[in-house]
């Protein structure tokens, strides 16, 4: 089975943009996590997605939302841009284990 | 609050000792999971080990260990005669069953392993 899949790999924005990350779980998983990774919070949980529905939220703000896809496939995105939103953001996948598959991640940096 | 805790930054070990981290959790519901996972240089975090909290079995897999114990909320994960390959950054992490939770990992702030030949 191919694992989870992110696009894209690396990215640069300039401050008030905004961006949109993708992600592919692993083929036959419903659910989709998201988690953003920086050097001061470290791993921090942004939502959770079920058959195109969010079932879990973090506490950051309306600025992050993101969706899935019928293929659950899902996309995160970030609004408005701001410099301590640069960080590398993972994806994740479960199936009906409890065990979350994560992909390589998408590096944002904000400048 | 921090619901689980890595309280090692960093374990430098030459090659072939063992090395033991520690985590330490807080959780009001019975049932949870835990996890531990590593992430390499290259950053994608790869699955280790889990365990449910109805079972305080410790097992070994491969070199890896890890002794679950309720009672002082500690998951410790052993490598045993470790490698040049174990070098990375290894966390904990916990799963709870409220609010169909099962997707929300809660990390700890991970422990930095560096195995020198």
């Amino acid at each position: 089975k191919a694992g989870v899949t992110q696009t894209p790999r690396y990215l640069i924005k300039t401050r008030g943009q905004q961006v949109t990350l993708s992600c592919s779980p692993i083929s036959g998983h419903r659910s989709v996590s998201w988690y953003q990774q920086t050097p001061g919070q470290g791993l921090q949980f942004l939502f959770e997605y079920f058959s195109e529905t969010q079932r879990n939220k973090g506490n950051f703000p309306g600025r992050f939302s993101g969706r899935q896809f019928s293929n659950s496939r899902s996309e995160m995105n970030v609004s408005t841009l701001e410099l301590g939103d640069s960080a590398l953001y993972l994806c994740a996948s479960k199936g009906s284990g409890y065990e979350q598959y994560f992909g390589p991640g998408t590096r944002l940096t904000v400048t | 609050a921090q619901k689980v805790t890595q309280a090692q930054t960093e374990i430098s070990v030459v090659e072939k000792e063992d090395v033991t981290l520690d985590c330490v959790y807080e959780t009001r519901d019975t049932t949870y999971y835990l996890f531990w996972y590593k992430q390499p240089p290259s950053g994608e975090l790869v699955f280790l080990i889990r365990r449910n909290s109805f079972d305080e079995q410790n097992e070994i897999s491969g070199r890896y260990s890890w002794n679950f114990q309720k009672s002082t909320s500690s998951f410790n994960f052993t490598i045993t005669a470790s490698q040049v390959v174990d070098s990375a950054v290894y966390f904990c992490a916990l799963s709870e069953a409220q609010t169909d939770s099962w997707g929300k990992l809660q990390f700890g702030a991970g422990t930095q392993v560096v195995v020198t030949p």
